[in-house]
């Protein structure tokens, strides 16, 4: 399958500072980019859908100054946590569109994830 | 409110036996549906798709399973295998849509020896 990095994979920041992720397509070119959340023992949830070259999308409740994203290439985008705190603490996981059909669908390949932890 | 359904948050199954995963949705404007396997710490796979003009998809030990008028989806694991544990998410595409894929909240499998 499609390969898709993020840097860095675990943070440990403390709190009012600013922490950028980085979410890398490295085989393909995506213009379109997910960011995820996941707390413990929780499912995926949506945060935003990052559009190469425009604005990004933010799911109902997801505060876009809070939660910075920019998608400058067809193969990055990055999310940046601003003046983190404790409560932001979570597993951030990026994935990104391929819509060329190589698993036979347009279809989205995950990150590792990002462990954030936010003293 | 939920489009997309996994009811049971989690499964155990023995060892080379079948592991089925269920998944239930409510809008019939999804094209095609995915599963996607998730370890601990790590990013979702990509297991497996079916379209929504097809009934049956099967890769390997892998076999999903669509009923459009139940609109319910399941996954097959057979055998399973210890290495099969781990939480497994159903999601769907909307038709038009730019790839945003909808969600299940997943069930975790553990698969015993």
């Amino acid at each position: 399958g499609a390969v898709v990095s993020q840097h860095p994979s675990w943070v440990i920041c403390k709190s009012g500072t600013s922490v950028k992720i980085e979410c890398r397509s490295l085989d393909f070119q995506a213009t379109t980019m997910f960011w995820y959340r996941q707390f413990p023992k929780q499912s995926l949830m949506l945060m935003a859908t990052s559009n190469e070259g425009s604005k990004a999308t933010y799911e109902q409740g997801v505060e876009k100054d809070k939660f910075l994203i920019n998608h400058a290439s067809l193969t990055l985008s990055t999310l940046t946590v601003t003046s983190a705190h404790p409560e932001d603490s979570s597993f951030y996981i990026c994935s990104a569109r391929d819509p060329s059909g190589r698993a036979g669908i347009d279809t989205q390949y995950f990150g590792p994830g990002t462990r954030l932890t936010v003293l | 409110d939920q489009q997309v359904k996994q009811n049971s948050p989690s499964l155990s199954v023995q060892e080379g036996r079948i592991s089925i995963l269920n998944c239930d949705y409510t809008n019939s404007m999804f094209d095609y549906f995915l599963w996607y396997k998730k370890y601990p710490a790590e990013g979702p796979t990509f297991l497996i798709s079916i379209s929504s003009i097809k009934d049956k998809n099967e890769d390997g030990r892998f076999t999903v399973f669509l009923n459009k008028s139940a609109k319910h989806l399941s996954l097959h694991i057979v055998p399973s295998q210890p290495g099969d544990s781990a939480v497994y998410f159903c999601a769907a595409n909307p038709k038009g849509s730019q790839g945003n894929l909808i969600f299940g909240k997943g069930t975790k499998l553990s698969v015993k020896p």
